[in-house]
């Protein structure tokens, strides 16, 4: 079953502070990885897009990696704003069909 | 702002009646798609089209259907509405139809069933 799991659910980081988020498929065949931002009550931002070629991807503060072998991915965020809380949700594309899977996301807050 | 517009903002009805959402999508966009987020499900992928062609179908209802006019702007109709289609209804846009472009969301449209 094409599934994607995010971890944790949740956080709680200090402004300035670095996290990194979790992000397991069970995604076949694999098309692309996108990670999105999404403010409450708000559409989806795209933060990357990762094919299968790619491992690493970086959007200012924000980088993202791919392990294609494990099927695992990152979004490592550097120096974090308090602007940075959101959740943020991963989405797996299958070639086949062209659809798209998404996590459940993990909801990020930066406290001053 | 994302380019993509969804009217109406706020939409609260009642069970068994029908609404239609709109959506136009980026100024050059060929591909829309239509998103559903739901406190207990998340976001899922109902429906994409590409230049006026259904594309994609993901999980969505035969209650519900789309369609893009030949302008380029997508309406999704949903029918005999349940409480537990209460939702924020999301469009996005993206150049072509292949699956790693950008996608540029809406801001969404919120559905309320009473």
């Amino acid at each position: 079953k094409n599934q994607v799991e995010q971890s944790p659910q949740s956080l709680i980081i200090l402004e300035g502070k670095n996290c990194t988020l979790q992000c397991n498929y069970t995604v076949s065949p694999f098309s692309n990885l996108r990670w999105y931002k999404q403010d409450t009550g708000r559409g989806p931002v795209s933060l990357t897009i990762m094919t299968f070629s790619e491992n690493t991807k970086s959007n200012g503060r924000y980088t993202a990696t791919l392990d294609a072998d494990t099927k695992q991915s990152s979004l490592h965020i550097t120096a974090s704003q308090l602007s940075d809380s959101a959740s943020y949700i991963c989405v797996v594309s299958a070639k086949t069909g062209n659809q798209f899977y998404f996590g459940t996301g993990t909801s990020l807050t930066v406290i001053p | 702002d994302s380019g993509v517009t969804q009217t109406p903002k706020h939409l609260i009805t009642a069970t068994g009646q029908r609404v239609t959402l709109r959506c136009s999508p980026r100024s050059g966009d060929l591909s829309v798609y239509w998103y559903q987020q739901s406190l207990d499900q998340g976001l899922q992928f109902l429906i994409q089209y590409y230049n006026g062609e259904e594309r994609a179908k993901g999980n969505i209802l035969e209650r519900f259907s789309a369609q893009q006019v030949p302008d380029l702007h997508s309406e999704l109709n949903l029918s005999s509405l349940e409480l537990g289609d209460s939702a924020l209804y999301f469009c996005a846009s993206s150049v072509r139809a292949v699956d790693y472009n950008e996608q540029f969301f809406g801001p969404g449209t919120r559905l309320t069933v009473l």
